[in-house]
């Protein structure tokens, strides 16, 4: 139980053109997700907390108009990458608070933008 | 504020060699600690966690202990296999929020 569905896991696209990654829990309803990128050979970078039915809360340097956070439903959380850039390109992961009081990630989105 | 600090890798060890990856914290309040591995092209997987002090953790070998005099929750395992190489995170709960915080993480690779 308490499995979280990340897609796509990898995507190429050009530069300029946007891209959706989402992210379900698939066994349990997630009121709470959170959305992290992870630079080669370094750590998850926290980018945003996603509430189901209010805004996401942004941390510091990250761009909320460049990275749109939807979490329309106890299940769903969505990270919309605008306008990609070369140096957008990393790994995103999102991950949710379970049912069991700890955290369940989704296995990753490779984003590379041409 | 709440930091964790781990040790830098790459940790190379052989095969059924004793295993060591050191973390410690920052924190506010009373945390919780957890252990993640990441494999290769995944997403993190939880292999371990302690809620208080004195707590040991332990899974699939690997065990940590959250020490509170220390503010560490070193990571450990008797014996590693090939199949044990992967990323290590140390991670902290905050208690008054759902935030985790990692650490930088710490890339083993076990050689037959």
């Amino acid at each position: 139980g308490a499995v979280v569905s990340q897609h796509p896991s990898r995507v190429i696209c050009k530069s300029g053109t946007s891209v959706k990654i989402e992210c379900r829990s698939l066994d349990f309803q997630a009121t709470t997700m959170f959305w992290y990128r992870q630079f080669p050979k370094q750590s998850l970078m926290l980018m945003a907390t996603s509430n189901e039915g209010s805004k996401a809360t942004y941390e510091q340097g990250v761009e909320k108009d460049k990275f749109l956070i939807n979490h329309a439903s106890l299940t769903l959380s969505t990270l919309t990458v605008t306008s990609a850039h070369p140096e957008d390109s990393s790994f995103y992961i999102c991950s949710a608070r379970n049912n069991r009081g700890g955290y369940t990630f989704g296995s990753g989105t490779r984003l590379t933008v041409v | 504020g709440n930091s964790v600090t781990q040790m830098e890798g790459p940790v190379t060890l052989s095969e059924e060699a004793f295993l060591t990856i050191n973390c410690t914290y920052t924190a506010t309040g009373y945390p919780s600690l957890f252990w993640y591995v990441q494999y290769p092209g995944e997403g993190l997987q939880l292999l371990l966690k302690a809620t208080k002090a004195d707590d040991k953790g332990s899974n699939k070998g690997f065990e940590a202990t959250y020490r509170k005099e220390t503010t560490s929750f070193h990571l450990e395992k008797g014996s590693v296999q090939v199949s044990d190489s992967a990323v290590y995170f140390c991670a902290l709960g905050a208690y008054n929020t759902d935030k985790l915080i990692f650490g930088t993480g710490t890339r083993l690779q076990v050689f037959p």
